[in-house]
C-alpha cells in the first residue's frame, strides 16, 4: 500500500541532544512537508521541499534542520537549539506544487526530558 | 500573507444533532480550501476540498462545506452527527499560485456524546 511512514511513533530524548525523525513515502510525490502540532495551535509548518535537493523554511524553522537527498525521504532533525521541542510532528506529501490535497503520516510524538 | 481562523475550538454535541464548524480565511487572491479530520490516534485524512465550480462541496461520511466568497468562509456542516464523528477538524487554505503552501487553522475539537 502506498503511504507515508513516520518512525518512530514515540521518541524520548534528553535535553541538549539532537534527534532525527524519519519520514518516508512511496507515493512518488514531489513535495514533502513537516508540521508541528501543538494543542490549540493547529499545524504549523516547519520546513517543506518541493523537489529533491531543495527545501525551504516554513513559519517555525528555528531549531530544526532537514535534508532531501532522495525523493522518498525527508528527515527532520530537532536540534538542541529548539527551545520547546516536545510536540507531535507530522510529515505530509503531495503530488506536486499544486498540492491537490495532502497525504499525512501517522506522526511522531517527541518528548524531551 | 494568508491566514485561516477556526472560531470554535471545542464543540460538544449529542448524537443526531446538526453540526456547523466555522472557517474563515484571509487571502487576497484565488484559493483552494480543504477540510481535514483527525480521529483519535489516527492520521489526518481529507474530508473534502474546494477548487472551483459549485461552491457547495460534498465530502466523505455525509459532510459538506459551502464556499462563500463574499464572506471569506468555508464552513463545514453535517445534518446529523454520530459518536464516530468525534475528532479534531482542521480547515486549510492553499493559494492558487505562488508557493502552494497550505496554511491550517488551529483546529476544532468535536466531541459527540452517544
Amino acid at each position: 500500500d502506498g503511504g507515508i511512514t513516520q518512525s518512530p511513533k514515540y521518541l524520548f530524548r534528553k535535553e541538549g541532544q539532537n534527534v532525527t525523525l524519519s519520514c518516508e513515502q512511496n507515493l512518488n510525490h514531489d513535495a514533502m512537508y513537516w508540521y508541528r502540532q501543538d494543542p490549540g495551535q493547529g499545524l504549523r509548518l516547519i520546513y517543506y521541499s518541493q523537489i529533491v535537493n531543495d527545501f525551504q523554511k516554513g513559519d517555525i524553522a528555528e531549531g530544526y534542520s532537514v535534508s532531501r537527498e532522495k525523493k522518498e525521504s525527508f528527515p527532520l532533525t530537532v536540534t538542541s537549539a529548539q527551545k520547546n521541542p516536545t510536540a507531535f510532528y507530522l510529515c505530509a506529501s503531495s503530488v506536486d506544487r499544486a498540492a491537490w490535497g495532502y497525504t499525512f503520516g501517522s506522526g511522531t510524538r517527541l518528548t524531551v526530558v | 500573507a494568508q491566514s485561516v481562523s477556526q472560531h470554535n475550538h471545542h464543540v460538544i454535541l449529542s448524537e443526531a444533532a446538526s453540526l456547523e464548524l466555522g472557517c474563515n480565511y484571509s487571502y487576497g487572491g484565488t484559493v483552494n480550501l480543504f477540510w481535514y479530520v483527525q480521529y483519535p490516534g489516527q492520521h489526518l485524512q481529507l474530508l473534502l476540498k474546494y477548487f472551483s465550480g459549485d461552491p457547495l462541496v460534498k465530502g466523505i461520511k455525509g459532510f459538506e462545506a459551502e464556499f462563500i466568497k463574499s464572506k471569506f468562509s468555508f464552513n463545514l456542516r453535517k445534518p446529523s452527527v454520530q459518536w464516530s464523528d468525534t475528532a479534531e477538524y482542521f480547515c486549510a487554505l492553499v493559494p492558487s499560485g505562488g508557493s502552494y503552501i497550505p496554511t491550517f487553522g488551529r483546529g476544532t475539537s468535536l466531541i459527540v456524546h452517544p
